[in-house]
């Protein structure tokens, strides 16, 4: 059972480049999230998706667009990267029930550096 | 706002007990849930309070009390492998929206 998968886990863009970072869960999830991590910080949510069909924006939209492809994908998109998104990106995914709690599974992550 | 507050380090020694704090501020809070973080690893989920009082998980507990807006995690018989990062973590607005406090640090000395 993979859980969530992300791809790249590397990647480094030149300012400006564009570049979409994939995401898929197989648990059948309603919910999933992108998140930015920043050295010694928290994570802070970019944009999430509480169902398919349906995105809302979070924290630090900025920069950022998404697609809720299908239940079981939710990529995140740069379309002109900025140094200031240098950062490691994790996906999530949750069950979803809307019962608050949500238990949040998360990939592995993708570490990105824009020079 | 919405934010969660927490402690940026806490040292504590092999075989002691730990607690973590997480104080919080925000408009349709419903639980406080806590994760744990390996350096270079993935969060994963640990506890969730909705209702004030103390959830136990083995050697970890968790403790809510909605009129503080204050919560704990309590780390018992601590082990070297219990060194990461912890986050309190709480959603916002009625909504999937889920905000994480900025994190504390663990270090176990022997």
């Amino acid at each position: 059972n993979a859980g969530v998968t992300q791809t790249p886990k590397f990647q480094v863009l030149k300012t400006g480049q564009s570049m979409t970072l994939q995401c898929a869960q197989d648990m059948n999830h309603n919910s999933m999230y992108w998140y930015r991590q920043d050295p010694g910080m928290g994570l802070r949510l970019i944009y999430y998706s509480a169902s398919e069909g349906t995105t809302d924006k979070g924290e630090v939209p900025n920069g950022y667009n998404v697609s809720r492809l299908n239940k079981r994908e939710f990529s995140l998109r740069l379309e002109s990267a900025a140094p200031s998104q240098t950062s490691v990106y994790f996906c999530a995914s949750s069950d979803g029930s809307g019962q608050g709690g949500e238990k949040l599974f998360f990939g592995s992550g993708t570490q990105l550096s824009v020079l | 706002g919405q934010s969660l507050e927490q402690p940026s380090e806490v040292t504590a020694v092999e075989g002691a007990i730990v607690q973590i704090n997480c104080t919080y501020q925000t408009s349709g809070f419903y639980g406080l849930s806590w994760y744990q973080q390996h350096d270079g690893g993935a969060p994963t989920f640990l506890s969730y309070n909705a209702l004030d009082g103390l959830e136990e998980t083995g050697r970890f507990s968790s403790f809510l009390s909605r009129s503080d807006s204050y919560g704990y995690l309590l780390l018992q018989e601590l082990q070297m492998k219990d060194a990461a990062s912890y986050f309190c973590a709480g959603e916002m607005d009625s909504s999937y929206k889920l905000i994480f406090g900025s994190g504390t640090r663990l270090l176990v000395r022997p």
